[in-house]
C-alpha cells in the first residue's frame, strides 16, 4: 500500500533562517513526487514535482526538494524563510506504473515562521 | 489560462439532505479527481474520471457518486447527508499522468 509520512506536525523557524519539512514514502516502484502549499481556506498550491534527473528540484517561492531513493524522502527546503511562508504544506505521491492520477498525501506540517 | 473552478464556495445543509459539487478544470485537462478534506482525517481521496469514465474510486460510501461530461466538468453527489460529511471538497485536475494536479478552491460543505 503506498503511503506518505510527514513526521513533523509543526515546524517553527525564525525568519531569515533556512527551513526543512521531511517526507518520507513507501511506494511500489519510483513514483512521481509532489509538494504542495494550503492557504486558509483555500485549495492546494503546487510547489515542486520531481520526476526523474536530478535529485534536487526547484519550484516556486524559492523552494527547493531533495529527492532521496535510498532513503524514500523527499525534504522540502528553503534557505531563508519568510513570515509570508506560514502555510500548511503537503508532500504527495503518485504511482508511476500506473495510468492513474489518484495521488496519496501525507497529513500535512504546519509551517510557521516569526518575524 | 483559467484555473479549476469550483462552485459553490460554501454550502450548509441539514442532515438527511442531499448535495451537489461542481468543478470546471483547466482547459484540456481531461482528467479530474475529487478529494475531501477534514481536520481528523486530512486529504482522502474520492475518485478520479477521465473522458466521462470512472477511472478510480476511494474507499467512500456509495452515498458518494460522481461523474463527467464530455467538456470535462464534473460533478460529485453526497445523498443522506451525515454531520461527518461536512468537510471541505476539492476538486483537481491535470494534463498527464507525469503532470501536477491543479486544485480548486475548494467547496466548503457543512451540515448541521
Amino acid at each position: 500500500a503506498q503511503s506518505v509520512a510527514q513526521p513533523e506536525d509543526q515546524v517553527n523557524v525564525a525568519e531569515g533562517n533556512p527551513l526543512t519539512v521531511k517526507c518520507t514514502y513507501s511506494v511500489s516502484g519510483n513514483p512521481y513526487l509532489f509538494w504542495y502549499v494550503q492557504y486558509p481556506n483555500r485549495g492546494l498550491q503546487f510547489l515542486l514535482k520531481y520526476i526523474t534527473g536530478d535529485n534536487l528540484v526547484k519550484g516556486s517561492y524559492g523552494f527547493e526538494a531533495e529527492f532521496n531513493k535510498s532513503q524514500t524522502s523527499f525534504h522540502l527546503k528553503k534557505p531563508s524563510a519568510l513570515v509570508s511562508d506560514s502555510a500548511l504544506y503537503f508532500c504527495a505521491v503518485r504511482d508511476r506504473g500506473s495510468t492513474l492520477g489518484r495521488l496519496y498525501f501525507g497529513r500535512g506540517t504546519q509551517l510557521t515562521v516569526w518575524p | 489560462k483559467a484555473g479549476v473552478t469550483q462552485t459553490p464556495r460554501y454550502l450548509i445543509k441539514t442532515r438527511g439532505q442531499q448535495v451537489t459539487l461542481s468543478c470546471s478544470p483547466i482547459s484540456g485537462h481531461r482528467s479530474v479527481s475529487w478529494y475531501q478534506q477534514t481536520p481528523g482525517q486530512g486529504l482522502q481521496f474520492l475518485f478520479e474520471y477521465f473522458s466521462e469514465t470512472q477511472r478510480n474510486k476511494g474507499n467512500f460510501p456509495g452515498r458518494f457518486s460522481g461523474r463527467q461530461f464530455s467538456n470535462s466538468r464534473s460533478e460529485m453527489n453526497v445523498s443522506t447527508l451525515e454531520l461527518g460529511d461536512s468537510a471541505l471538497y476539492l476538486c483537481a485536475s491535470m494534463q498527464t499522468q507525469g503532470s501536477e494536479a491543479f486544485f480548486g478552491q475548494g467547496t466548503r460543505l457543512t451540515v448541521v
